[in-house]
């Protein structure tokens, strides 16, 4: 089974500051990989994901993934936040089989004025 | 607007109460889930429906009942409830698993 895990439950950065949140997935298959972003009291919203092709992927709000298959991890980064990034990030893997998302649990970044 | 549409976005129940929580999707999906996001917990998936039919339960107390009449619609009928059920219920929709998921905004619910 698919497995998500997000080492980071909590990242506080300084607004203007470069950001790295981790992700690492276990699979021996091939997989699809997303970032979701949560406003407070809001749903999930698509960042970004990757399906193949180029290992780097770019998304809304300046944010951008690098998938890398040898360490199994999709890092999310963006080289300057601001405070509106104040959010809970989710990674997301898919698995086929069961044709259905698998949710990492959250990296609450904290952005700094 | 994201294309799902959860209403209420709030609700108060009493433990005695019935209340249902709905969910609509236009944008032709074909699977519908509920997930429960509680306080400082992972995202839980409780139901999944894939045209119609449900595919999925995670185990999930029968005070918690589900309906999909259709691939636009899901409902989440709610009684007696706990307090501990309290928590933001999610809604989600997809076509295929490689285009992720469309998310609602959430109904935050309240047992008291």
């Amino acid at each position: 089974a698919q497995s998500v895990t997000q080492l980071d439950s909590q990242v506080p950065v300084f607004e203007e500051a470069p950001v790295e949140l981790r992700c690492n997935y276990s699979s021996s298959v091939s997989v699809y990989l997303f970032w979701y972003v949560q406003y407070p009291n809001q749903g999930l919203q698509l960042l970004l994901k990757y399906l193949s092709g180029s290992t780097l992927v770019k998304g809304i709000n300046g944010f951008e993934a690098e998938f890398n298959k040898s360490q199994t991890s999709f890092h999310l980064r963006k080289p300057s936040v601001h405070i509106s990034d104040t959010a809970e990030y989710f990674c997301a893997v898919s698995d086929l089989e069961a044709d259905k998302l698998i949710f990492g649990t959250g990296t609450r970044l904290q952005v700094f004025p | 607007e994201t294309g799902v549409t959860q209403t209420p976005r709030h609700l108060v129940m009493g433990m005695t109460n019935k209340k249902s929580l709905k969910c609509e999707q236009h944008l032709g999906h074909n699977a519908m889930y509920w997930y429960k996001q509680s306080a400082k917990k992972p995202l839980e998936l409780m139901f999944v429906y894939n045209f119609k039919e449900q595919t999925e339960n995670n185990s999930v107390p029968s005070r918690f009942s589900p309906e999909c009449p259709n691939s636009s619609h899901l409902f989440l009928h709610l009684h007696t409830l706990q307090p501990e059920d309290s928590a933001l219920y999610l809604c989600a929709s997809s076509l295929r698993v490689e285009g992720g998921y469309t998310f609602g905004s959430g109904t935050r619910l309240t047992v008291v």
